[in-house]
């Protein structure tokens, strides 16, 4: 079975700073990795994928994420973030079979 | 043009009460699912259905019982509604089912809640 652990239930940051999201999961097997962003009353959207290949994987928005396979994380970074990045933010594991694996979630705050 | 449409969008209902949400994608992918967020925003799968079959089913009470008339189609119908039921439930849709990295895309949500 797989686990995913998010490590910060919230994280604050002032505009124009950067950002980290951190995701640890657990499996026995090879996982696919992705992030998610849930803005208010809206469902998710996916900001990038891991599937194979480059450990470092960009998606929308200017977020990026690294795959680390020795220290099984999937951390989710932005140079410089906005007050329209305020959201929360899952990560999530797929070991085949399409069935997704959230972590608890991570709220961004960007505060001006 | 939604991609993952979702409806009723808010249902506020009693106790013991029977219900259904309804769930439509018009990206033309196999495979459909419902999650369960819960008042803590923990995201749970409850059900997929590839091609109109149940392929996955989370240990869900038999009092949920989805329904997919077609491809495009899945639909939740709830009985005997318990107010541990209220969360926000999603559907979600991707093209197919056998590979794992499959985006599944979201629907907005329906949150019902139970009194």
């Amino acid at each position: 079975a797989q686990s995913v652990t998010q490590l910060d239930s919230q994280v604050p940051v002032f505009e124009e700073a950067p950002v980290e999201l951190r995701c640890n999961y657990s499996s026995s097997v090879s996982v696919y990795l992705f992030w998610y962003v849930q803005y208010p009353n809206q469902g998710l959207q996916l900001l990038l994928k891991y599937l194979s290949g480059s450990t470092l994987v960009k998606g929308i928005n200017g977020f990026e994420a690294e795959f680390n396979k020795s220290q099984t994380s999937f951390h989710l970074r932005k140079p410089s973030v906005h007050i329209s990045d305020t959201a929360e933010y899952f990560c999530a594991v797929s070991a085949g079979g399409n069935k997704l694996v959230f972590g608890a979630g991570t709220i961004l705050r960007v505060k001006s | 043009d939604t991609a993952v449409s979702q409806t009723p969008k808010y249902l506020v209902t009693q106790m013991g009460n029977d219900k259904s949400i309804k769930c439509e994608q018009n990206l033309g992918h196999d495979t459909m699912y419902w999650y369960k967020q819960d008042s803590k925003k923990f995201l749970k799968i409850m059900f997929s259905y590839n091609n109109k079959e149940l392929i996955i089913n989370e240990t869900v009470p038999n009092r949920f019982s989805p329904k997919s008339p077609d491809k495009a189609h899945l639909n939740l119908h709830i009985n005997s509604l318990e107010l541990g039921d209220s969360a926000v439930y999603f559907c979600a849709s991707s093209r197919r089912l056998r590979e794992g990295g499959d985006t599944q895309y979201f629907g907005p949500g329906t949150r019902l809640t139970v009194l």
